[in-house]
């Protein structure tokens, strides 16, 4: 079955510190792969997503995240986090155009000054 | 200029009561989704229409019954209210190929 996993339900970093969510996909085919947010009270926000070619794929915000076929893993990076991107944030997995997301639960990022 | 709206933004209702959430988007994609954040804040998929076509409806009660006038709109009604449709719905559209862009949201509250 497919299925995403956020191992890291809740993580705190602080301030200017780096950051690192985990993201594992178990999927039949070659997955589209991509990181949502999700601030308080709105809804979601693409940061980026990989489909094929440099398995290291830039988003906005200063996010980045690397796809290694070899670990089923896709894991979302930030080399200085600030205060404002405390927030929700989901990895989720699609394969083909017209069919729905599954997404993992979530991690909910907390940045301490 | 919203590319995904809502409309309400939120909703609080009695049990037993119908309501409907409206969804519009303005980005000319032809794939259109419903998805329900439960209270723990996970994401599922309910529904999905393309070019007003039916082509995803995940298992779902009856009582929630997607509507699609046109490839710019998706409605989602929903009969006979339950305390355990409380929830965010999210609704959803992607071009081709599969990214999805969200709206805000409705947070529907049943009490």
């Amino acid at each position: 079955a497919q299925s995403v996993t956020q191992p890291d339900i809740h993580i705190t970093v602080s301030e200017g510190a780096s950051l690192e969510l985990r993201c594992n996909y178990s999927y039949g085919a070659t997955p589209y792969l991509f990181w949502y947010v999700q601030s308080p009270g709105q809804g979601l926000q693409l940061l980026l997503k990989y489909f094929s070619g440099d398995t290291l794929v830039q988003g906005i915000k200063g996010f980045e995240a690397e796809f290694k076929r070899s670990q089923s893993s896709f894991n979302l990076r930030k080399p200085s986090v600030h205060w404002s991107d405390a927030a929700e944030y989901f990895c989720a997995v699609g394969n083909q155009a017209g069919t729905a997301l599954i997404f993992g639960k979530g991690t909910t990022l907390s940045v301490s000054s | 200029d919203t590319a995904v709206s809502q409309t309400p933004k939120y909703l609080v209702t009695q049990m037993g009561n119908d309501k409907s959430i409206k969804c519009e988007q303005n980005l000319g994609h032809d794939t259109m989704y419903w998805y329900k954040q439960d209270s723990k804040k996970f994401l599922k998929i309910m529904f999905s229409y393309n070019n007003k076509e039916l082509i995803i409806n995940e298992t779902v009660p009856n009582r929630f019954s997607p509507k699609s006038p046109d490839k710019a709109h998706l409605n989602l009604h929903i009969n006979s209210l339950e305390l355990g449709d409380s929830a965010v719905y999210f609704c959803a559209s992607s071009p081709s190929p599969i990214e999805q862009y969200f709206g805000p949201g409705t947070r529907l509250t049943v009490t």
